[in-house]
């Protein structure tokens, strides 16, 4: 069945440091690729998606570009900050009929240190 | 209210206890879901409703009963729960339709004494 890996954490950063998040993952069709962001005590927050290959999400100074050829999805940011410390899960999408559901990887946390 | 709202937030039970678990959507979708986030481990799909009909029940326990009355609203019904159930608890809402990414509430915070 379909499948997300991501590198294992904590991921311990300086503050402007740059971030790179690994994602891998295996599916049959043309899933879209998700990032999701957890802070403390909330639920899960869209971060950006891409739908099909070679597109590139972004947000907050977040990126990642669909790599159909690697399989992979990797999360970069140029410069971290403190409060970008949270939980960050890749997920692809998996449909069925006309219900999707998500594949999460394990989650990654990131702390951003001052 | 917009996005999606969970309720309560926080919940202790016992064993014995029967309780539920609220999730309401703002959003105009049409399919919800429930997870279940432990500590170390991946979020785990529990149920899929689409168009207010069940479509997936991930090997689920039977003390875990849901609900979906309309479309914007899913219950998460608890009895007779066990320790191992403690969890955050996730509902999330999407479109039926192409690849629409999921909604989610902030969680219910379960622990079972």
């Amino acid at each position: 069945g379909d499948s997300v890996t991501q590198m294992e954490g904590p991921v311990t950063l300086s503050e402007e440091a740059f971030l790179t998040i690994n994602c891998t993952y295996t599916a049959t069709g043309y899933p879209s690729l998700f990032w999701y962001v957890q802070y403390p005590g909330e639920g899960l927050q869209l971060l950006l998606k891409a739908t099909k290959a070679d597109d590139k999400g972004s947000n907050k100074g977040f990126e990642a570009t669909y790599r159909k050829e690697t399989t992979s999805f990797h999360l970069e940011k140029g410069s971290v900050q403190v409060s970008d410390s949270a939980v960050y899960f890749c997920a692809l999408s998996d449909w069925t009929g006309n219900t999707g559901k998500l594949i999460f990887g394990q989650g990654t946390t990131l702390q951003v240190k001052p | 209210e917009t996005g999606v709202t969970q309720t309560p937030r926080h919940l202790v039970m016992g064993m014995t206890n029967k309780k539920s678990l609220k999730c309401e959507q703002h959003l105009g979708h049409n399919a919800m879901y429930w997870y279940k986030q432990s500590a170390k481990k991946p979020l785990e799909l529990m149920f899929v409703y689409s168009l207010e009909e069940r479509v997936e029940n991930n090997s689920v326990p039977s003390r875990f009963s849901p609900e979906c009355p309309n479309s914007s609203h899913l219950f998460l019904h608890l009895h007779t729960l066990q320790p191992e159930d403690s969890a955050l608890y996730l509902c999330a809402s999407s479109q039926v339709r192409g690849r629409d990414e999921q909604f989610f509430g902030p969680g219910t915070r379960l622990t079972v004494l």
